[in-house]
């Protein structure tokens, strides 16, 4: 079965960066792009961008551009989105998901929790 | 980067129909989805391709399209279908956007 394990919780200092991991399987790993969405506590889904695992392509939200950096190492089926800069306000959920442009494919992992804190 | 607008929140009454709708000028040219997130869970997409329902998911959940706005319907509403509920889509350059989330209650 198709499966995305992310990696465990990380507590971070303010400036500091986070790399999250994405391991899939049950799939072709390079068949579908895989997205980045957070959750801040209380609030709503923010998709942050997403990695061709076939070509190394990546797109991202504008508001994230310059400080995320997504990649992916097809030898081991796995994709990591790292963040800079970190401040409070990156404390949040943050999940990947495997997904199909027609949305008839589309599994996320379990989500990492991130903590920016002094 | 353009927006998605949803209601805050929906109350429905159980075996009821609750409607919530999602605004975007781009939704006219852009296939929407839809999921639905409870507690401490990550989101399941309930329908995509605007109207079409992933295997699993139950037929009290139903999407349409008119214009700038797109629907999910979920008829004979369930106590279990309370939750959160997101529409996202995506512009022709693959930046994609999330609803503002919709917050289901079953009275």
């Amino acid at each position: 079965q198709v499966q995305l394990v992310q990696s465990g919780a990380e507590v971070k200092k303010p400036g500091a960066s986070v790399k999250v991991s994405c391991k899939a399987s049950g799939y072709t790993f390079t068949d579908y792009h895989i997205h980045w969405v957070r959750q801040a506590p209380g609030q709503g889904l923010e998709w942050m961008g997403w990695i061709n695992p076939n070509t190394g392509g990546t797109n991202s939200a504008q508001k994230f551009q310059g400080r995320v950096t997504m990649t992916r190492d097809t030898s081991i089926s796995t994709a990591y989105m790292e963040l800079r800069r970190l401040t409070s306000d990156d404390t949040a959920v943050y999940y990947c998901a495997a997904k199909e442009r027609s949305g008839s494919f589309d599994y996320w992992g379990q989500g990492t929790l991130v903590t920016v804190s002094s | 980067s353009y927006e998605l607008t949803q209601p805050p929140s929906v109350s429905v009454s159980p075996g009821q129909t609750a409607r919530i709708t999602c605004s975007g000028d781009a939704l006219p040219k852009q296939y929407a989805y839809w999921y639905q997130q409870k507690p401490g869970q990550a989101p399941v997409m309930v329908i995509y391709k605007d109207s079409e329902r992933p295997s699993g998911i139950p037929e009290r959940f139903s999407g349409s399209s008119s214009g700038t706005t797109v629907t999910l319907t979920i008829s004979g509403v369930q106590a279990e279908d309370e939750a959160d509920y997101y529409c996202q889509s995506a512009d022709s350059s693959g930046t994609y956007v999330f609803g503002t989330g919709t917050e289901v209650t079953v009275l």
